[in-house]
């Protein structure tokens, strides 16, 4: 079973660079999620979908775009990346179920802009 | 608008000594769930527990138990007899009722020390 899978594992970008951080789930999931953790810090929420065809802004969404043309991917685009987006980067996934289910996580991508 | 407190953002305690890890969350939503993930050093994020806001019993799994006290709203998580492979940081989180959005805790850092 692979649930979430993001790629790639590691990634360093240079100042102004854009890259997509991909992830694919198998779980047939209608919500998927991007968050980000800084060093020490907790998840941030950048952009999260409850389908296909359907994104929303979570807390951090700028500089960031997401698509979501199939129910099983979920890319995270970012435009002219900044040092600021060195982070690390999860994606996940959940059933609707009125909000009960827990997110099953990818094991996230670590990103170092210089 | 939804938030959750982890006050203690490091713990330390030597090997099978008992640790409480603090969670307090807010939130106007009569219906919700909370949840506990581990994040241990090799960065993936273990779901560990879920609890929904009309069951308040105390859950208890092996040496881990949780505590959820509505009128404190609080949702503290007890680890007995401790041991190095608990080292890691917890994630307290807090999903409203039919809401996508799970929202995190800052962490706690917890190290055993042999």
């Amino acid at each position: 079973n692979a649930g979430v899978t993001q790629t790639p594992k590691f990634r360093i970008l240079k100042i102004g660079q854009s890259m997509t951080l991909q992830c694919a789930q198998d779980m047939n999931h209608n919500y998927m999620y991007w968050y980000r953790q800084d060093p020490g810090m907790g998840l941030k929420l950048i952009y999260y979908s409850v389908g296909a065809g359907i994104t929303d802004k979570g807390e951090v969404p700028n500089g960031y775009n997401v698509s979501r043309s199939t129910t099983e991917d979920f890319p995270l685009r970012l435009e002219l990346a900044a040092p600021s987006q060195t982070s690390v980067y999860f994606c996940a996934s959940s059933s609707p179920s009125g909000g009960g289910l827990p997110l099953h996580f990818g094991n996230g991508t670590r990103l170092t802009v210089t | 608008a939804q938030k959750v407190t982890q006050a203690q953002t490091e713990i330390s305690v030597v090997e099978k000594e008992d640790v409480t890890l603090d969670c307090v969350y807010e939130t106007r939503d009569t219906t919700y769930y909370l949840f506990w993930y581990k994040q241990p050093p090799s960065g993936e994020l273990v779901f560990l527990i879920r609890r929904n806001s009309f069951d308040e019993q105390n859950e208890i799994s092996g040496r881990y138990s949780w505590n959820f006290q509505k009128s404190t709203s609080s949702f503290n998580f007890t680890i007995t007899a401790s041991q190095v492979v608990d080292s890691a940081v917890y994630f307290c989180a807090l999903r409203g009722q039919g809401a996508q959005k799970l929202v995190f805790g800052q962490g706690t850092r917890l190290t055993i020390n042999p």
